[in-house]
C-alpha cells in the first residue's frame, strides 16, 4: 500500500528565513510525487510535480529515493507562502491513477 | 472562477438522512474524484471515476454512493450508512494519459455537517 507522510502539522517561519516542509513516501513501485498547495479562501491546487523539475514562487522539491523523501524548500520564505501544503504521490503509470495524500503541514510566515 | 462548481457550500443534515452533493466540470475531463477533507488527515479518498458509467471505489467508500451519467457531472450521496459525515468534501478532475501525470482540478468544496 501506498503512504504519504508529513511529520509536521504546523511550521511557522520568519520572512526571509529558509523553510522545508518534509513529505515522506512508501511506494514499492515508482511513484510521481507532488506538492499541493491551499491559500486561505482559495481551492487546492498543485504547486510542482517532481517529473518536471520546476521551481514554482521558489519553492522547489527534490526526490530522494534512497530516504524516500520529497521534502519542499524554498530560500525566502514571503508572508504569501502562508497556506496549507499537501504532498501527493500516485503510480507512475497503471490505469488507476489516483492520488494519495499526506495529512499536511500548515506552514505560517511571520513577519 | 468556473472550471469545476460544487454545491451547495454548505449543507446541513439530520440523522438518518441521505443526502447528494453535487459536482459538475466543464473542463471535458475525463476523470472525477471525491475527497473527504477532515483536520489532520489530509484528503481521502471516497470514489472515483474514469470515464461515463463506471466508478470505483477509493479507501474510504462505506456510506457513501456516486453516479456517473454524465460527463461533466458526479454527484456524491451521503447515506445514513456513513458514521461520521461531518466534514469537508472535495471533487476534482482530470484528463488522464498513458504518458505524464495530468494535474487534479479542485472544485471550492462542501462542508457538510450532520445535525
Amino acid at each position: 500500500a501506498q503512504r504519504v507522510t508529513q511529520p509536521e502539522k504546523l511550521l511557522s517561519v520568519f520572512k526571509g528565513a529558509p523553510v522545508e516542509l518534509k513529505c515522506n513516501y512508501s511506494y514499492s513501485g515508482s511513484p510521481e510525487l507532488f506538492w499541493y498547495v491551499q491559500y486561505s479562501r482559495q481551492r487546492l491546487q498543485l504547486l510542482l510535480r517532481h517529473i518536471s523539475r520546476e521551481s514554482i514562487k521558489g519553492f522547489t522539491a527534490d526526490l530522494n529515493k534512497g530516504e524516500t523523501s520529497f521534502h519542499l524548500k524554498k530560500p525566502f520564505a514571503q508572508e504569501e507562502d502562508s497556506a496549507m501544503y499537501y504532498c501527493a504521490l500516485s503510480p507512475r503509470s497503471g490505469s488507476a491513477r489516483q492520488l494519495t495524500f499526506g495529512s499536511g503541514t500548515q506552514l505560517t510566515v511571520l513577519p | 472562477d468556473g472550471g469545476i462548481t460544487q454545491s451547495p457550500k454548505y449543507l446541513f443534515r439530520k440523522e438518518g438522512q441521505n443526502v447528494t452533493l453535487s459536482c459538475e466540470q466543464n473542463l471535458n475531463h475525463d476523470a472525477m474524484y471525491w475527497y473527504r477533507q477532515d483536520p489532520g488527515q489530509g484528503l481521502r479518498l471516497i470514489y472515483y471515476s474514469q470515464i461515463v458509467n463506471d466508478f470505483q471505489k477509493g479507501d474510504i467508500a462505506e456510506g457513501y454512493s456516486v453516479s456517473r451519467e454524465k460527463k461533466e457531472s458526479f454527484p456524491l450521496t451521503v447515506t445514513s450508512a456513513q458514521k461520521n459525515p461531518t466534514a469537508f468534501y472535495l471533487c476534482a478532475s482530470s484528463t488522464p494519459t498513458s504518458g505524464a501525470y495530468n494535474e487534479q482540478f479542485f472544485g471550492p468544496g462542501t462542508r457538510l455537517t450532520v445535525l
